[in-house]
């Protein structure tokens, strides 16, 4: 189990340009959930992916907002035309599919949109 | 609907407990409970299941009322290497997202 990896670790960017952002989960884990967290708040569902397939996303999450999980493995969260609001630790957490599984948390990246 | 955490914030002296309460306003399926150090990734602490379940962890123990759907983390003689942010998470399901509280900053001093 060498827990779940992402990169990069910090992220600096101007707004209006893109990032991406990569997270490897723990590899017999199918289920991969991002989620945002701000200064003094919990963690904000995103999405999440079961395998390959994007089972559900936050209707609060803004179309400049994509991820992927193109094989079930590793995946990516992009976001197009950065905003100052935008700012924020990404986390990525990936669990087991059965119910009451508990989540693994990466360590995060943390975004500064300047 | 994003569960309610009590207190915000406590201080507490090596020795001493403490209780954080996460109340919804929803019927839950489970609560998970997490501990937050500053700068690192939440970290699994237990799951309860609806059915008032009452878990051990070392000192740090939890229930659940179904009733009132609220869980209560206990924390006993508590160490410094308990200080961190806790937050719980609620699911409706046993397959929904969870959905995490704001938070309850714990500071252990000696």
């Amino acid at each position: 189990d060498t827990g779940v990896s992402q990169n990069p670790r910090h992220k600096i960017t101007k707004r209006g340009q893109n990032v991406t952002f990569r997270c490897d989960p723990i590899s017999e884990h199918n289920r991969l959930y991002w989620y945002r967290q701000t200064l003094g708040q919990g963690p904000e569902f995103l999405t999440y992916f079961q395998n390959e397939a994007q089972l559900e996303k936050s209707r609060l999450l803004s179309d400049r907002f994509s991820a992927e999980r193109p094989k079930g493995s590793f995946s990516t969260l992009e976001i197009q035309r950065t905003e100052q609001g935008d700012s924020a630790m990404y986390l990525c957490a990936s669990s087991l599919r059965r119910e009451n599984s508990p989540l693994h948390f990466g360590n995060g990246t943390r975004l500064t949109v300047t | 609907q994003q569960p309610v955490q009590s207190p915000q914030a406590v201080i507490l002296r090596e020795g001493e407990d403490a209780v954080i309460n996460c109340s919804s306003s929803k019927a839950l399926y489970s609560v998970h409970w997490y501990r937050q150090k500053h700068g690192e990734a939440p970290v699994f602490l237990m799951i309860l299941l609806k059915g008032g379940e009452q878990k051990g962890h070392d000192k740090i123990s939890a229930s659940f009322n179904e009733k009132k759907q609220q869980s209560s983390l206990y924390l006993t003689a508590s160490q410094l290497s308990y200080s961190g942010t806790y937050f719980c998470g609620t699911e409706v399901t046993g397959n929904t997202p969870l959905v995490f509280g704001k938070g309850t900053r714990l500071s252990v001093i000696a």
